[in-house]
């Protein structure tokens, strides 16, 4: 069975630093993708960043960066230059097994990054 | 482009009223949709999801049940609520359930409390 593992419930990083939010996980098949979620307290969930088995290339969008591990199965968020406005709760995801159905993503039970000035 | 909308943003009901949320996407035809709860301070639990019109499919047994009477909206429903039924709702969507490179996009969610 598929299993996201986030082992930091909480981390704190002071602004303009940069962080490193860890995520491992399990998996049997040979394609999957990782996702990277931000969840503000005002709740919604927002996609941030994706990783597919086969790139190459560590994903990167803007300040967020994947440091993607395949042979140790983590990966990990980079946030270069944390700013107050990334206190949030970062959740890592998986995508469904091939063989599973209509299923959806695995969710890991989230990282809580607080930033201060 | 595509949006979600979800409502109501808050809600307080006593136990064992009933209980409808809504969601709707825009911009995208036959999209796949989900609704998960969220409790205090813990990770997601996905509740149903449709891959079309009356498809819906549950992955937890509950006081829940969900319905989808068109394509782009997705309602969740309960006809008696429990006090344990109290967290944070979010409906989502994409359009390759069974694809590794397709994110789920969410609404800004339903706090409900049930009291």
């Amino acid at each position: 069975a598929q299993k996201i593992t986030q082992t930091q419930p909480g981390m704190f990083v002071q602004e303009k630093e940069a962080v490193t939010l860890d995520c491992t996980y399990d998996t049997s098949d040979p394609s999957y993708g990782l996702f990277w979620y931000k969840q503000p307290s005002s709740g919604e969930m927002i996609f941030l960043i994706y990783q597919g088995s086969y790139d190459q290339q560590n994903a990167t969008e803007g300040r967020y960066s994947l440091n993607f591990q395949k042979a140790r199965k983590s990966a990990n968020l980079v946030i270069s230059a944390s700013q107050l406005g990334d206190s949030a709760m970062y959740f890592c995801a998986m995508s469904p097994p091939m063989n599973s159905g209509y299923s959806t993503l695995t969710f890991g039970k989230g990282t809580m990054l607080l930033v201060s000035p | 482009s595509q949006t979600i909308h979800q409502w109501p943003a808050t809600l307080v009901q006593p136990v064992g009223s009933p209980l409808s949320l809504e969601c709707t996407v825009e911009g995208t035809s036959n999209p796949n949709l989900y609704w998960y709860r969220q409790a205090a301070g813990r990770g997601l639990q996905l509740l149903f999801y449709s891959v079309g019109i009356g498809q819906i499919s549950s992955e937890v047994p509950q006081n829940l049940s969900a319905s989808r009477p068109q394509d782009r909206q997705f309602i969740l429903s309960s006809k008696k609520l429990l006090l344990s039924d109290s967290g944070f709702y979010l409906c989502a969507w994409n359009k390759e359930a069974r694809s590794y490179n397709s994110p789920l996009h969410f609404g800004n969610g339903t706090r409900l409390t049930v009291t």
